[in-house]
């Protein structure tokens, strides 16, 4: 089955500081995505990750404020920089499994972000 | 682009009823399509996915939905609620070969009276 494993699943940081949100994938993919879901709201697209290339943003999101990396094709990180209590969201990573039967994108099980 | 609309952000039913949650989508390739459940404090699964072929898709839990190209709909329904199914409901499209991660809608609420 397909997997991901995200850490941490939870958090609390201070305002102005960053938090880096890992995601390892039990098999090699091309993209990764990275989804924002503040307090009861539907998910939001903050940006794809490439193996090998930059990022690729969602309008309204910006790299210096949520830089991504992609070493490798089953891993990549997201940093939420200079943290504000409107960053308080659940962020999720994902990747395609479509073509496996009864997979569709599977999800991490999200980080929830609280800044006081 | 690709987006979709979930008419009713919270939907009650009695338990034993009928579930009838709307999906609308708007696609200019053939779309993927998939309905998500978040439970509370709680990941999102999979119900369903409809990508080609037979457009009425089972799914887990007794859910199904049916893909209705002429009227661009994928409703997520099931013939009896169980208390159970008190979740967050999301329908997402994919697909688009120019973007290929998902496009949500904005979900679904489903209340289950005893």
């Amino acid at each position: 089955s397909a997997v991901i494993s995200q850490k941490p699943s939870r958090d609390i940081c201070q305002r102005g500081t960053s938090l880096t949100i890992q995601c390892q994938v039990d098999s090699q993919v091309t993209m990764m995505f990275w989804y924002r879901q503040q307090p009861g709201q539907s998910l939001t697209l903050i940006a794809t990750a490439n193996q090998g290339s930059e990022a690729t943003y969602e309008s309204g999101f910006v790299i210096d404020k949520f830089p991504i990396s992609r070493p490798n094709l089953t891993f990549s990180t997201l940093t939420v920089s200079n943290m504000s209590p409107e960053d308080s969201s659940i962020y999720l990573c994902s990747v395609d499994r479509t073509g496996l039967i009864n997979y569709g994108y599977t999800f991490g099980s999200g980080t929830r972000l609280t800044v006081v | 682009a690709q987006s979709v609309t979930q008419l009713g952000s919270h939907v009650s039913v009695s338990e034993g009823a009928l579930v009838l949650l709307r999906c609308n989508y708007s696609s200019s390739v053939p779309p993927y399509l998939f309905w998500y459940v978040q439970y509370p404090n709680q990941g999102l699964q999979l119900l369903l996915k409809y990508t080609t072929g037979a457009t009425l898709v089972k799914g887990i839990n007794g859910f199904e939905a049916e893909f209705k190209k002429s009227e661009t709909s994928f409703h997520l329904t099931k013939p009896s609620a169980h208390m159970s199914d008190a979740a967050e409901y999301f329908c997402a499209v994919g697909g688009d070969t120019g973007r290929r991660a998902l496009t949500f809608g904005s979900g679904t609420r489903l209340q289950v009276q005893p």
